[in-house]
């Protein structure tokens, strides 16, 4: 059992540059999410999928795409990066409330900088 | 305005003793609330769970109480070891419909000293 996988765990870029941070788990979870973590802002939700199609946004969406065409996976975009995304990302998914244990797994992370 | 407060940045204790974290907040109805470690350098991991209409939750050393009235959620870590450091956060899981959205607080470095 994998878990949840992110892919790369580091990446820099040049300012507008894009890139997609990629997210797979194995688990059959239906709830997907996507949060930046930030020295002393804890960890902010961006993007969040309730199943596949369907998605919707968090607390700081802007400068963030995401797409959920299969269960498994669940792709974070950045369209143009700028230095504020700067950031360590953090893919998590669960089950639906009142199926088995609905605490979220999270992947190992992505450290990204912009420069 | 919407907010989760967990107590201090940061809390030392002597092994041995049993740690209390806080977590408060306000203008939010979590059906649930959820508490996860997370080490330097690593995802946070999942811990427990508490319902709303639980008031306490067990788990080996660990235990959280819930106090929807308060609006505030409690974690205890019983005979506490140095492993046991690590930061705790504290998350409220929001459900509306079929969207759910899990907010954390910005949490308590724990440390165990030997």
């Amino acid at each position: 059992n994998a878990g949840v996988t992110q892919t790369p765990k580091f990446q820099v870029l040049k300012t507008g540059q894009s890139m997609t941070l990629q997210c797979a788990q194995d688990m059959n979870h239906e709830y997907m999410s996507w949060y930046r973590q930030d020295p002393g802002m804890g960890l902010r939700l961006i993007h969040y999928s309730v199943g596949a199609g369907i998605t919707d946004q968090g607390e700081v969406p802007n400068g963030y795409n995401v797409s959920r065409s299969t269960t498994e996976d669940f792709p974070l975009r950045l369209l143009s990066a700028a230095p504020s995304q700067t950031s360590v990302y953090f893919c998590a998914s669960s089950f639906a409330p009142g199926q088995g244990n609905y605490g979220y797994t999270f992947g190992s992370g992505t450290r990204l900088t912009v420069v | 305005s919407q907010k989760i407060e967990q107590n201090s940045e940061a809390l030392n204790i002597q092994e041995g003793k049993t740690a209390t974290l806080t977590c408060n907040y306000t203008n939010y109805s979590p059906a649930y609330l959820q508490w996860y470690r997370q080490d330097p350098g690593r995802g946070p991991v999942f811990l427990l769970l508490i319902r709303e209409n639980e008031k306490e939750k067990r788990k080996e050393r660990l235990k959280v109480t819930f106090d929807t009235t308060l609006k505030q959620s409690l974690f205890h870590i019983t005979a506490s070891q140095p492993a046991d450091s690590a930061t705790y956060l504290c998350a409220l899981d929001l459900l509306s419909g079929s969207a759910r959205q899990l907010t954390f607080g910005s949490g308590t470095q724990l440390t165990v000293l030997p």
